[in-house]
């Protein structure tokens, strides 16, 4: 079953922050985090592994909860390139090996 | 980084040909390559877990006859869609971990089918 992401759409303006959640039925072993531009194809921001870690870089963060299978994504001070639609990608602690099923996602948009 | 291509990148054809889509990791080694299909405004689903060496593995509801899946070599993975449809129009993207890798999916730029 897919990872529902939450909210469904966002819009933000220039250096507001927005956070994404994710949430997933099964035990998980990681969240992985993209983000997809208009016709193109995602690409990868970060992974986290079960043991509940946090990561980041710059003002983009996530954390995972492993026990309430669920993780966020923070974005702070959104910049107009963080405009796309983002999926968070779970890998099942049973299921198959490094398979990745994406979320429903979530449309974020930034103006100026 | 790891590189994935695909090709071709765009294709156009007539309902009840086939199509063969090509998706190769260029630098490093791949036993395992996975087949999304994305509709418009939609998430990515996956279709098939192509394995190097042994039959793909296919996703419930996803047809193995029609959509063929060669895992030639370890960085060579091809997707044939066959006697393609109007529905089979979609965005086919791949995607590659690094064998040994328990990181990081490397996506190809993906291939836009159009069938007419």
């Amino acid at each position: 079953q897919q990872p529902v992401q939450s909210p469904q759409a966002v819009i933000l303006r220039e250096g507001e922050d927005a956070v994404i959640n994710c949430s997933s039925s099964k035990a998980l072993y990681s969240v992985h985090w993209y983000r997809q531009k208009h016709g193109e194809a995602p690409v990868f921001l970060m992974i986290l592994l079960k043991g509940g870690e946090q990561k980041g870089h710059e003002k983009i963060s996530a954390s995972f909860n492993e026990k309430k299978q669920q993780s966020s994504l923070y974005l702070t001070a959104s910049q107009l390139s963080y405009s796309g639609t983002y999926f968070c990608g779970t890998e099942a602690l049973t299921g198959g090996y490094q398979k990745v099923t994406f979320g429903t996602g979530t449309k974020l948009q930034v103006i100026p | 980084g790891a590189v994935v291509s695909q090709h071709p990148s765009r294709v156009i054809c007539k309902s009840g040909t086939s199509v063969k889509i090509e998706c190769r990791s260029l630098d490093f080694q791949a036993t395992t390559m996975f087949w999304y299909r994305q509709f418009p405004k939609q998430s990515l689903m996956l279709m098939a877990t192509s394995n190097e060496g042994s039959k793909a593995t296919y996703e419930q509801g996803v047809e193995k006859d029609k959509f063929l899946i060669n895992h030639a070599s370890l960085t060579l993975s091809t997707l044939t869609v066959t006697s393609a449809h109007p529905e089979d129009s979609s965005f086919y993207i791949c995607s590659a971990p690094k064998a040994g890798s328990t990181d990081t999916q490397y996506f190809g730029p993906g291939t836009r089918l159009t069938v007419l």
